[in-house]
């Protein structure tokens, strides 16, 4: 089956503790996206990354950080830098990065942080 | 002021009713519309996506865009419970060749059997 996997499900951390959240694909897309969900908030993007070995910042990367050594691997980083690390984690890729593909999402990551 | 508006809800139907669901933009520069279903829980799946301004139909469901008015709808007909979902509306734009998804906050539904 083709997609996209994210794991855990669910990821309980203590504050203070970096967390790596696992993104991979199967889908033989260029395009990987970290999207931060909370309630009410809709979707926020954090990174990206067009090709492998590079990556851009999007609206809300403060006290995150990403990684791209694979085309089908794009792991998330919360650091403990991250002053409100408990929301609901989705990973994006997309065939191209530019052009009107769609982005397909995967079953997502719910952090808790206490 | 956010680029995108969406009405929170929650909205709650009757099963086979007609469902309108709406966003509106700031931005002239988003060039594509989509509409995203997510269930509790789970990741969004694309509903529907369109371009330029008009109507498009795919079984129940009808997205339309006014891009003149920066206004976008979703129609569900024949409302059925596994409709129950929270609908999100996403722009796009193309931000040094890459595209970029603005969402809105997500309008959650109910339909009621």
């Amino acid at each position: 089956d083709g997609g996209i996997t994210q794991s855990p499900k669910y990821l309980f951390r203590k504050e203070g503790q970096n967390v790596t959240l696992s993104c991979e694909q199967n889908l033989n897309h260029d395009a990987m996206y970290w999207y931060r969900q909370d309630p009410g908030q809709g979707l926020r993007l954090i990174y990206y990354s067009q090709i492998v070995n590079d990556f851009q910042k999007g609206d809300i990367a403060e006290g995150y950080s990403v990684s791209r050594e694979k085309k089908e691997s794009f792991p998330l980083t919360v650091t403990s830098a991250q002053k409100n690390p408990t929301a609901f984690y989705l990973c994006a890729s997309k065939f191209q990065a530019g052009g009107s593909y769609e982005q397909y999402f995967g079953p997502g990551t719910r952090l808790t942080v206490t | 002021q956010k680029e995108v508006e969406q009405d929170p809800g929650p909205l709650s139907v009757p099963e086979g009713a007609i469902v309108s669901l709406n966003c509106t933009y700031s931005n002239s520069a988003f060039q594509y519309f989509m509409w995203y279903r997510q269930y509790s829980r789970k990741g969004p799946e694309l509903l529907m996506y369109t371009y330029s301004s008009g109507n498009k139909e795919d079984g129940r469901f009808t997205a339309q865009v006014d891009k003149s008015s920066k206004y976008i709808s979703l129609f569900i007909r024949d409302s059925q419970p596994s409709d129950s979902a929270t609908y999100l509306c996403a722009m796009s734009t193309l931000i040094q060749g890459a595209q970029k998804l603005v969402f809105g906050q997500g309008t959650r539904l109910t339909i009621n059997p």
